[in-house]
């Protein structure tokens, strides 16, 4: 079975923080994403990576950036935390495109 | 128009009762489904994907209809262990050709009832 590792489980950080979300997968998948999960709005796709240090906007990037170096890791960059960016986010990894996903088992943040 | 919209629920549905949900897409461009499971403070989980001439797994059928754009769940002999939120899944081309991304609805809350 795929497994995709998000490095924290829980997260509590101060507003203005730098933040990085790690997310590991051992299956040599292409395509990694980042989601993040709120109440009411669902998952909303936050950046995808198709490639070794390609990376593609999603439909919320404003206030985030990635990146992927290795082709197992993706992580998600809070430059400077918000109140508004509390959430769970949720790393996945698919084999390819059109693929289904192997979703970690996320990362509740909760900026204060 | 949201790009994927669904119920959200709750269905509240008796043991062995037959329940179904229905997904609608807004792109026509879309071509891969899925169906997701997703448990109280879990992550999502693949159910199954969704094929053009409709797929079986179990008790569990999926169904597209690229006519009137949208996808169904069908579920028979609901067990409680089905309780969950299902969500539709639709894909979307990305910017760079080749790259897709996938959309998430928001989610039809299930509970089977003893």
């Amino acid at each position: 079975d795929v497994k995709v590792t998000q490095s924290s489980r829980y997260l509590v950080k101060r507003t203005g923080e730098k933040v990085f979300l790690e997310c590991v997968q051992d299956m040599d998948h292409e395509n990694m994403f980042w989601y993040r999960q709120d109440p009411g709005l669902g998952l909303r796709l936050i950046y995808f990576s198709y490639d070794v240090k390609m990376k593609e906007k999603g439909d919320i990037p404003e206030g985030y950036s990635v990146s992927r170096e290795k082709k197992e890791r993706f992580s998600l960059i809070l430059e400077s935390a918000s109140t508004n960016q509390t959430s769970m986010y949720l790393c996945a990894s698919s084999l390819r495109s059109n693929y289904g996903y192997t979703f970690g088992s996320g990362t509740r943040l909760t900026v204060v | 128009r949201k790009e994927v919209e669904q119920d959200p629920g709750p269905f509240n549905v008796p043991e062995g009762a037959t329940v179904a949900f229905n997904c609608t897409y807004s792109n026509s461009a879309s071509q891969s489904f899925f169906w997701y499971r997703q448990d109280c403070r879990k992550e999502p989980k693949l159910l199954m994907s969704v094929y053009s001439s409709g797929n079986e797994d179990g008790r569990f059928t999926a169904q597209l209809n690229r006519a009137s754009q949208y996808i169904s769940l069908l579920i028979r002999d609901s067990k409680l262990s089905d309780s969950a939120t299902y969500l539709c899944v639709v894909n979307l081309p990305g910017t760079t050709s080749g790259t897709y991304k996938y959309i998430f609805g928001t989610g039809t809350r299930l509970k089977v009832l003893a």
